[in-house]
């Protein structure tokens, strides 16, 4: 079984503009959580996506958003970018039915450059 | 601070020699789960653990929960250069939390050969 895949890997861009990241899930699965990693944070969740639904989200502004597909692929949005959004943006995936309790298995990540 | 606390921060240890990270939480765990990384890279799944406890080992790793559901130790034996790399251990903090994970700062492991 394919694991979980994510595009780009690297990205780089300036502030001001915006971003889409992808991610697809393990197949069967229906939810994708994604997660931010920086060195001074660690990794900090950002929100759950689940039969096209938000079912969960951190503490992160507005400008992050998201959105799920039928397929139940995800992408993540960051509008405005800003230095601090230089990360490593992780996307996980589970089956997701029973709404916690299941192990997460991650993608490769997306590593985002903001000049 | 931190919900999810994680010691020691970084380690050192010589090739064949055994290690213990520990993962300590402020509250109840309903799930523990015990993740490496490579640096920049995605988590491979480890260990999950979620009765108070319980013991799981894989090759030559195990990990442990303990009876309150507080504390969980990742053990490894006889460490080899394959072992290097930052051990994360992430809670579920409850049905309230979701599939949300909750993750301690992590421990860099280096294995010297």
């Amino acid at each position: 079984k394919a694991g979980v895949t994510q595009t780009p890997r690297y990205l780089i861009k300036t502030r001001g503009q915006q971003v889409t990241l992808s991610c697809s899930p393990i197949s069967g699965h229906r939810s994708v959580s994604w997660y931010q990693q920086t060195p001074g944070q660690g990794l900090q969740f950002l929100f759950e996506y689940f039969s096209e639904t938000q079912r969960n989200k951190g503490n992160f502004p507005g400008r992050f958003s998201g959105r799920q597909f039928s397929n139940s692929r995800s992408e993540m949005n960051v509008s405005t970018l800003e230095l601090g959004d230089s990360a490593l943006y992780l996307c996980a995936s589970s089956f997701g039915q029973s709404g916690g309790g299941e192990t997460q298995y991650f993608g490769p990540g997306t590593r985002l450059l903001v000049l | 601070s931190q919900e999810l606390e994680q010691s020691p921060q970084s380690l050192i240890v010589q090739e064949g020699k055994n290690l213990t990270i520990n993962c300590t939480s402020s509250k109840t765990l309903y799930g523990l789960y015990w993740y490496k990384q490579k640096y920049g890279e995605g988590l491979i799944f480890l260990m999950m653990l979620q009765k108070g406890g319980e013991e799981k080992s894989h090759e030559k790793i195990t990990a442990k929960l303990d009876e309150k559901k507080q504390q969980s130790s990742l053990h490894i034996t006889a460490s080899q250069p394959s072992h290097a790399g930052i051990y994360l251990c992430g809670a579920d903090m409850g049905k309230a939390a979701g599939n949300k994970l909750t993750f301690g700062g992590g421990t860099r492991v280096l294995v010297k050969p």
